[in-house]
């Protein structure tokens, strides 16, 4: 079946640090790829999105690239701040089909001052 | 427009006892789906529902079940409540259950003794 898999965390950084947080997923056909981030006592936010291979979502800074070829979708950003630390869950859709969305696991960042 | 809203928020229960929680999407989004959240398993997929009909379930057992009101709220009840079932419980909503742009709630941390 489906299944996204991310890097385990906690990751921890020093603020202006460049972030990166890996991703990749199996799934059939092309799925829409997903970055959701989780601030600590609230739900999930969509950061970001791309719906084909190649497409690039961005978003308050943080970018990831739709790889077709090596099943990644990997979240990065140029330069973190401390309000940026928060659980980042990468997630997969599969646009044939009624399927609900697939999360990876979650990736904690932490950003230190 | 207002967000997903979710209540209670916080819930405690004992085990043997039943929860009802409560999920209203946003105006005009007629999917709600809902997540299970826990430290050891992420997040899975219980169910979701359009248009009062529940179109996807996850595999959970039967004690969670859902339902989906005209006016597109939503519930899911718990019976029979375990010390495992302590956990965040998300609600999304989508437009025509497009579930390619879903919009998170804050949560019900449910708390069972």
């Amino acid at each position: 079946g489906d299944s996204v898999t991310q890097m385990e965390g906690p990751v921890t950084l020093s603020e202006e640090a460049f972030l990166t947080i890996n991703c990749t997923y199996t799934a059939t056909g092309y799925p829409s790829l997903f970055w959701y981030v989780q601030y600590p006592g609230e739900g999930l936010q969509l950061l970001l999105k791309a719906t084909k291979a190649d497409d690039k979502g961005s978003n308050k800074g943080f970018e990831a690239t739709y790889r077709k070829e090596t099943t990644s979708f990997h979240l990065e950003k140029g330069s973190v701040q401390v309000s940026d630390s928060a659980v980042y869950f990468c997630a997969l859709f599969r646009n044939s089909g009624n399927t609900p969305l697939v999360f990876g696991k979650g990736t904690r960042l932490s950003v230190i001052a | 427009k207002a967000g997903v809203t979710q209540t209670p928020r916080y819930l405690i229960k004992t085990r043997g006892q039943q929860v009802t929680l409560s999920c209203s999407p946003i105006s005009g989004h007629r999917s709600v789906s809902w997540y299970q959240q826990t430290p050891g398993q992420g997040l899975q997929f219980l169910f979701e529902y359009f248009s009062e009909t529940q179109r996807n379930k996850g595999n959970f057992p039967g004690r969670f079940s859902g339902r989906q009101f005209s006016n597109s709220r939503s519930e899911m009840n718990v019976s029979t409540l375990e010390l495992g079932d302590s956990a965040l419980y998300l609600c999304a909503s989508s437009l025509a259950g497009d579930s390619n742009e879903q919009f998170f709630g804050p949560g019900t941390r449910l708390t069972v003794l």
